[in-house]
């Protein structure tokens, strides 16, 4: 089975300043990592994903992600959060083999301050 | 390309009383999946469909929910009786539906529902 930990419920960050969103998983199978943003009032939006290859992920609105299989860790960080990147962020994992079981952490809540 | 639709988007209803959701995947995608959301929980699988027939519903509370996709295209969910328990918000996904491992899933914006 799969699980997937975001410590931080909310994290409150100044505008300007970086960020850093924690996530861990555990798995007993290799996994591809998802991280999505919820905006208030709206659906999931992709941000990036790792499936293979450089561990380095870089997505949409200039966040990336660094997998490391070692600490079983997917943390996604901005080097200068905007008001707009106010939102509730989640990741997620599933199984390689399995394109169906995503399974989502319980979202970290960013705050930006002006 | 257009994105998953879903509607209504926000509906408040009486304990007890029976609402639908509807939701409309992008198009030409084969698999369909209805989620649920809990106020600070991330979404939770209630049911997949591969075109129009169940691929899992093993987390649908099938004494209240139902849920079906007739024509492998759009799906409508179904809650009768709700239960204060059932606030949610119900997403939609949709993805292509091939072998292909790196195939992603693709959220609708959701229906927020509140059960008084």
């Amino acid at each position: 089975a799969q699980s997937v930990t975001q410590l931080d419920s909310q994290v409150p960050v100044f505008e300007e300043a970086p960020v850093e969103l924690r996530c861990n998983y555990s798995s007993s199978v290799s996994v591809y990592l998802f991280w999505y943003v919820q905006y208030p009032n709206q659906g999931l939006q992709l941000l990036l994903k790792y499936l293979s290859g450089s561990t380095l992920v870089k997505g949409i609105n200039g966040f990336e992600a660094e997998f490391n299989k070692s600490q079983t860790s997917f943390h996604l960080r901005k080097p200068s959060v905007h008001i707009s990147d106010t939102a509730e962020y989640f990741c997620a994992v599933r199984p390689v083999w399995n394109t169906d079981k995503l399974i989502f952490g319980t979202g970290t809540r960013l705050q930006v301050f002006p | 390309e257009a994105g998953v639709a879903q509607s209504p988007r926000y509906k408040i209803i009486e304990k007890r009383q029976s609402v639908a959701f509807w939701c409309n995947p992008i198009s030409g995608h084969a698999t369909l999946y209805w989620y649920q959301q809990i106020l600070g929980q991330g979404p939770k699988l209630l049911i997949q469909f591969q075109n129009n027939g169940v691929v899992d519903d093993s987390q649908l509370p099938k004494d209240r929910f139902s849920a079906e996709r007739l024509k492998g295209v759009d799906s409508t969910l179904k809650i009768q009786p709700a239960k204060l328990e059932d606030s949610a918000v119900y997403l939609c996904a949709s993805r292509a539906g091939g072998q292909a491992q790196t195939d992603t899933q693709y959220f609708g914006p959701g229906t927020r529902l509140t059960v008084l």
